[in-house]
């Protein structure tokens, strides 16, 4: 069964530092996600992608944050420079259509900054 | 703005024993609600859904009923089975045509033979 898979599992940095996390969603998905979810805390949407370009972020989502779909079959999240508050396991996800609800999620990256 | 809320705590139960977990949202529109649930070693996988007041989402025994009045969608098995530990988080959609969701914060349920 095709299943969206992230890279790495965990992954541990200095604040301050570059951080990408990577995707790969399921092949025919079209619309691809990251949420993410602070220890204790609730699943939170970042970002959703289609056909290239950011569709819809949220405030937590700032310049800090990017998203590109480099080669046709990644799909990264980079955060330029970790804060403590970014440590949280994130989520990407994707799916066939926008208006379904009906995602698909890998296991999650678990990062925690130091 | 639009946010669900899930009971507290994880929830541990024997086999067979009759599993509820509380879901209420808040919504400025119509929201579609969810249930997804994530395996250990797993993504989160949508469960049910439902899209309008009074649907009833199932699936895999599990049932949940979109209740307006109460602004609920409480997921409910009837026996539950060891393969059925999980975490259970309810979400909602508010807008159409994006998949932006909601979540809560979940619930680990933990079955014991």
């Amino acid at each position: 069964e095709p299943e969206v898979t992230q890279t790495p599992s965990h992954q541990v940095t200095q604040m301050g530092q570059e951080v990408i996390l990577r995707c790969v969603p399921i092949s025919n998905h079209l619309y691809f996600y990251w949420y993410r979810q602070i220890l204790g805390q609730k699943v939170e949407f970042l970002v959703s992608f289609y056909n290239n370009e950011i569709s819809e972020k949220s405030e937590i989502f700032d310049d800090q944050f990017s998203v590109e779909r480099p080669d046709g079959s990644n799909f990264t999240l980079k955060i330029r420079s970790t804060k403590l508050e970014d440590s949280a396991m994130y989520f990407c996800a994707s799916s066939r259509r926008s208006n379904t609800g009906e995602l698909f999620f890998g296991e999650g990256s678990r990062l925690t900054v130091l | 703005g639009d946010s669900v809320t899930q009971m507290e705590g994880p929830v541990t139960l024997s086999e067979e024993a009759f599993l509820t977990i509380n879901c209420t949202y808040t919504a400025t529109g119509y929201p579609s609600l969810f249930w997804y649930v994530q395996y250990p070693g797993e993504g989160l996988q949508l469960l049910l859904k439902a899209t309008k007041a009074d649907d009833k989402g199932s699936n895999k025994g599990f049932e949940a009923t979109y209740r307006k009045e109460t602004t609920s969608f409480h997921l409910e098995k009837g026996s539950v089975q060891v393969s059925d530990s999980a975490v259970y988080f309810c979400a909602l959609s508010v807008l159409y045509g994006n998949n932006r969701l909601a979540f809560g914060k979940g619930n680990q349920v933990v079955v014991i033979p």
